[in-house]
């Protein structure tokens, strides 16, 4: 159980072309996703929290308009890098719970997904 | 003060020994506590999750908490070449708020 996916794993795009990374939760209800992006050899940087109909609350320095979060449902959440540059290109994670189990805390990470931007 | 500080290593330990992974954390009403690996180039995967005091054991990994001295800890008995990662420790303060580590690279020889 606990299963997120990602897709797509890998996208490769042009400067100033905007994409789309969907996230999902396979086998249980996500009340909470979160996105972190990583660049290579560094940890983990928190983007923004998403719950389930709500806005998605940014951390700080993220761009809440050039990194759009949509969570519409409870398994299904999207990132979008709007008019993506070269410093964006960076390994996209997200991570799902179900806030609603007191006793099964954990976030379970997507596989990710690899953007370069040319 | 970091909200979780994990020594970055390299940790080097031979095949077969055990990998002691050390995590302090800075708010004591922290209430879950998480141990992820990553191997390079992927993302991270739960290996164990420890929520009261004491020891708790899978397998060949076993977590150990300490929530007065804000300290846990990961050994993996029996260490294998496959075990060589990223190891990240996570603090759920409540709710939403989990801190993580920057990770503890540990490399077993052959």
């Amino acid at each position: 159980g606990a299963v997120v996916s990602q897709h797509p794993s890998r996208v490769i795009c042009k400067s100033g072309t905007s994409v789309k990374i969907e996230c999902r939760s396979l086998d249980f209800q996500a009340t909470t996703m979160f996105w972190y992006r990583q660049f290579p050899k560094q940890s983990l940087m928190l983007m923004a929290t998403s719950n389930e109909g709500s806005k998605a609350t940014y951390e700080q320095g993220v761009e809440k308009d050039k990194f759009l979060i949509n969570h519409a449902s409870l398994t299904l959440s999207t990132l979008t890098v709007t008019s993506a540059h070269p410093e964006d290109s960076s390994f996209y994670i997200c991570s799902a719970r179900d806030g609603r189990r007191s006793s099964y805390n954990e976030q379970f990470f997507g596989p990710g997904t690899r953007l370069t931007v040319l | 003060q970091k909200e979780v500080e994990q020594n970055s290593g390299p940790l080097s330990v031979p095949e077969g020994a055990i990998a002691s992974l050390n995590c302090t954390y800075s708010d004591r009403g922290s209430q879950s506590f998480f141990w992820y690996r990553q191997y390079s180039g992927k993302s991270p995967e739960l290996i164990m999750s420890i929520y009261s005091n004491g020891d708790k054991e899978d397998g060949r990994f076993t977590a150990q908490l300490n929530k007065a001295s804000q300290y846990v800890s990961l050994l993996i008995r029996d260490s294998q070449p496959s075990d060589s990662a990223t190891y990240l420790c996570a603090v759920n303060r409540a709710g939403n708020q989990f801190y993580f580590g920057t990770g503890t690279s540990l490399t077993v020889i052959p």
